[in-house]
């Protein structure tokens, strides 16, 4: 069926090093992709969005690429902090399916001191 | 409140018993989602209110699963004959339209013994 899902399940940086977290969606309909943080016994926390006639959008320290051709989405963390261990999900929003985001299967981060 | 509040934080239960879980939306959010997580995974859609009456509920598992939102702000999610295999985190999200980003909760950790 439609899914979205990651490459790396898991993914471990050098603090000061950039992250970059990968993701493929599989509906070619899918107009708005969202990028969450959740840290530990906590909620997904928004980090940033990207609408699909976009291919590319800067937030702070973090960036999202969107190519629409090979349905790939990546975030990119610039400078990574200690602060940035969490899982990160990628996110879809399918049109036709309502107003209900598909999130994938996650990808831990884990920042070496 | 400033966030999407979840009542309780953690319920433990036993095999065959009745749950409600509360949460409170941002104030002014119309939106309002329920997602289930279990460990190692990403969010899963369950039902998605918007106002008082249930946009979509193609996510509930099974007619175990209820949700209610009569006055359009506090949502109720009612489990009955608990099974082990509900047990799992589940997450409130508000938004303040259908369109918009979603706010997340903490969530209510289910443990069904």
């Amino acid at each position: 069926g439609e899914s979205v899902g990651l490459h790396l399940p898991t993914l471990s940086v050098q603090e000061g090093d950039n992250s970059i977290i990968n993701c493929a969606y599989s509906n070619s309909a899918s107009d708005y992709f969202i990028w969450y943080k959740q840290e530990s016994g906590k909620g997904p926390q928004f980090i940033i969005d990207i609408r699909s006639n976009m291919d590319k959008r800067q937030g702070q320290r973090v960036t999202v690429l969107l190519n629409k051709t090979v349905k790939h989405l990546s975030l990119q963390i610039a400078a990574t902090q200690p602060g940035d261990s969490a899982v990160y999900f990628c996110a879809e929003n399918i049109p036709a399916a309502g107003n209900k985001l598909t999130f994938g299967g996650g990808t831990r981060v884990l920042v070496k001191p | 409140g400033a966030g999407v509040s979840q009542t309780p934080s953690n319920k433990v239960t036993e095999k065959g018993k009745y749950v409600e879980l509360r949460c409170d939306p941002i104030s002014g959010h119309t939106a309002l989602y329920w997602y289930r997580q279990s460990l190692g995974q990403g969010p899963e859609f369950l039902i998605y209110f918007q106002g008082t009456g249930a946009a979509d509920d193609s996510g509930l598992p099974n007619d175990r699963f209820f949700a209610v939102r009569p006055e359009g702000s506090v949502s109720t999610l009612k489990i009955q004959r608990t099974e082990r295999g509900d047990s799992a985190v589940y997450l409130c999200a508000s938004s303040l339209s259908n369109t918009g980003e979603l706010f997340f909760g903490e969530g209510s950790r289910l443990t069904v013994l």
